[in-house]
């Protein structure tokens, strides 16, 4: 399979705990977005990456929450001292470089339950 | 906030086609039109986009008009497997990226 993978598929953990998720995209994708899911909502944008490099990140974003992409390949997103308002459906997905005429393509994400 | 506004329910009857609308009155002249589906507990599924001409791929088509102020999803014989959530997207550009920015899309009901 030569899609977006996300791992895990589905995370629970103790409020108060911290938790990391991995993303592997497209391969030779440079570009890579974090979004988050709630039940009945559409995904919100988080954060972005060309390449290594963090360009835009949401106010979503708390301090407890980072993401990191070393190689420009894979990227991780790490949430700190988890919270029950941090349970969500986290995705990622990657798109090659290009202006607004291209494509994301979405994995299946992780389903974060914090309890 | 999301540039595009959609019915929020829309229901089908399985080897019809459904045409779903979106309004999108306030696109810019570069922005593309995006149409995205996500199915229960699935991530979205990219489906097709446009800018002011009218698409078509394997999936469905895409129907611009000519004001570029709304457009519509066609999925020409549509299955029970189409039952999903659909996204009409105007992406806005972000430093050399791109946010799409969903709304609560359209859920489309196919019935046997």
């Amino acid at each position: 399979d030569t899609g977006v993978s996300q791992d895990p598929r589905h995370k629970i953990t103790k409020r108060g705990q911290n938790v990391t998720f991995r993303c592997d995209p497209i391969s030779e994708h440079n570009r890579l977005y974090w979004y988050r899911q709630t039940l009945g909502q559409g995904p919100e944008f988080l954060t972005y990456f060309q390449n290594e490099a963090q360009l835009e990140k949401s106010r979503l974003l708390s301090d407890r929450f980072s993401a990191e992409r070393p190689k420009g390949s894979f990227s991780t997103l790490e949430i700190q001292r988890t919270e029950q308002g941090d349970s969500a459906m986290y995705l990622c997905a990657s798109s090659a470089l290009g202006g607004l005429n291209t494509e994301a393509f979405f994995g299946q994400g992780t389903r974060l339950t914090v309890v | 906030d999301a540039k595009t506004t959609q019915p929020p329910s829309m229901d089908c009857a399985e080897g019809r086609a459904a045409n779903l609308p979106c309004n999108h009155s306030t696109i810019s002249g570069n922005e593309y039109v995006y149409w995205y589906r996500q199915i229960h507990s699935q991530g979205p599924q990219y489906i097709i986009h446009g800018l002011k001409n009218n698409e078509t791929n394997e999936m469905a088509s895409l129907i611009i008009t000519e004001d570029r102020k709304s457009s519509t999803l066609i999925l020409p014989h549509a299955t029970l497997r189409d039952t999903a959530v659909y996204y009409c997207i105007v992406s806005s550009s972000i430093n050399y990226g791109q946010n799409f920015v969903f709304g609560p899309g359209t859920r489309l009901s196919v019935l046997p």
